[in-house]
């Protein structure tokens, strides 16, 4: 299993422009989420999606949209970037809630930089 | 809001001596807890996880100490080696669907 692969690894923006995150799951989890992370930050939760089809507004959600078509996948879409939104983006998936189903796995990261 | 925070930014440690990083959390609805490890330039990797019905779980060379008393979590390293040396993120979920809220890590560097 690869588990959670996240394409791109880098990518360098310049203000107004967009593009698309994408996360890839193999473990048929139902969750899926996008977080932020900034330099001596935690992680923040961006949006996140309890199954296929479905998306909720995370901590931080403004400036972003998200797409979960198919179960395995989960989009976060940046539609005018701004030099705020330059971050490291972490996608996880976990099970569900219950159990030590809760556990969320990671991704590499996608390290994104706004000029 | 609540919150989950670290005691300690940086931890220095001695390899072979043992690490203990602390996290305090203000939720006392909060029912699940993760630690996380995260080395430079990759995501956040599970390492254990407790539930609010126990006080201590253990894995492979740590263990987690949950205090609901104090709303106190720890995590104690035994052992401590080079390859321990990263970012250490405590998270925890309370019954508000499946959202974790993060800590913001504690580094710990272990000097060979």
């Amino acid at each position: 299993n690869a588990g959670v692969t996240q394409t791109p690894k880098f990518r360098v923006l310049k203000t107004g422009q967009s593009m698309t995150l994408l996360c890839a799951q193999d473990m048929n989890h139902e969750y899926m989420y996008w977080y932020r992370q900034d330099p001596g930050m935690g992680l923040r939760l961006i949006h996140y999606s309890v199954g296929e089809g479905t998306t909720a507004k995370g901590e931080v959600p403004d400036g972003y949209n998200v797409s979960r078509l198919k179960k395995q996948n989960f989009l976060l879409g940046l539609e005018s970037a701004a030099p705020s939104q330059t971050s490291v983006y972490f996608c996880a998936s976990s099970y569900s809630r219950g159990g030590d189903q809760e556990t969320q796995y990671f991704g590499p990261g996608t390290r994104l930089l706004v000029l | 809001g609540e919150s989950v925070g670290l005691h300690l930014p940086t931890l220095s440690v001695q390899e072979g001596d043992n690490s203990i990083i602390n996290c305090a959390y203000s939720n006392s609805a909060s029912d699940y807890f993760i630690w996380y490890k995260q080395e430079s330039g990759k995501g956040p990797q599970f390492i254990i996880d407790i539930r609010s019905n126990m006080d201590k779980r253990q894995g492979q060379r740590v263990t987690v100490l949950l205090n609901k008393t104090v709303k106190h979590l720890s995590l104690q390293i035994a052992a401590t080696q080079p390859g321990d040396s990263a970012v250490y993120f405590c998270a925890e979920n309370y019954n508000a669907g499946n959202m974790l809220t993060f800590g913001g890590g504690t580094r710990l560097m272990v000097k060979p």
